[in-house]
């Protein structure tokens, strides 16, 4: 069946520009995460979804991060007033149960804040 | 608080050399799920293998054999007989119950592993 998608692939923006990244996870997995890839950080989780709502939110590195989740299925991850430092690989996973089951990860959007 | 540590940022071998690939963990949580993943050049994560914390058995698959060690909080990695397309960065991971009820995963700094034809 169909993984975690991803889109767009690459997102080039300028510096205070608000981005949006959408990940549309696998068909009936309920737990959905956001991670970010970055050189000096490593893998760094951000935000889960347990359905549409998110328990987990501790992750987020500032308030000009957000994310919703609509339907339990489709997520989106909205960086507002972008900065340099939002430069990053972020990268979408799910997983049919949240704690029991293996979290699949999409292919990732590279963000470049310019 | 929850850590993963894997000691070795980049290994180079020789095509059909061994290797051996380290993770020591760190949890107080009492069950957890252990992972690995392999991020190839096209860089998307890939699930190798879940183990969870009761369950210590070796695993191996094909070239591929994992050893889970509760007394050393330790969970390695071994590639017998490397091959080229081995050559990936992999990714130890934790899973456990944080705070706010998440199973977010803790993810080591990755191991570059290079195998030179």
């Amino acid at each position: 069946g169909a993984g975690v998608s991803q889109s767009p692939s690459n997102k080039v923006t300028e510096k205070g520009k608000d981005v949006e990244l959408r990940c549309d996870p696998i068909s009936g997995h309920t737990a959905l995460y956001w991670y970010r890839q970055s050189l000096g950080q490593g893998l760094e989780f951000l935000i889960y979804f347990q359905g549409n709502s998110a328990p987990d939110k501790s992750g987020l590195p500032s308030d000009r991060f957000s994310a919703e989740r609509t339907g339990g299925s489709v997520s989106t991850l909205t960086i507002q007033r972008t900065q340099q430092e939002d430069s990053a690989v972020y990268l979408c996973a799910s997983s049919l149960d949240p704690f029991t089951d293996t979290q699949y990860f999409g292919p990732g959007t590279r963000l470049t804040v310019l | 608080a929850q850590k993963v540590t894997q000691a070795q940022t980049e290994i180079s071998v020789v095509e059909k050399e061994d290797v051996t690939l380290d993770c020591v963990y760190e949890t107080r949580d009492t069950t957890y799920y252990l992972f690995w993943y392999k991020q190839p050049p096209s860089g998307e994560l890939v699930f190798l293998i879940r183990r969870n914390s009761f369950d210590e058995q070796n695993e191996i698959s094909g070239r591929y054999s994992w050893n889970f060690q509760k007394s050393t909080s330790s969970f390695n990695f071994t590639i017998t007989a490397s091959q080229v397309v081995d050559s990936a960065v992999y990714f130890c991971a934790l899973s456990g119950i944080s705070g706010a009820g998440s199973y977010q995963l803790t993810f080591g700094k990755g191991t570059k592993l290079s195998v030179i034809p």
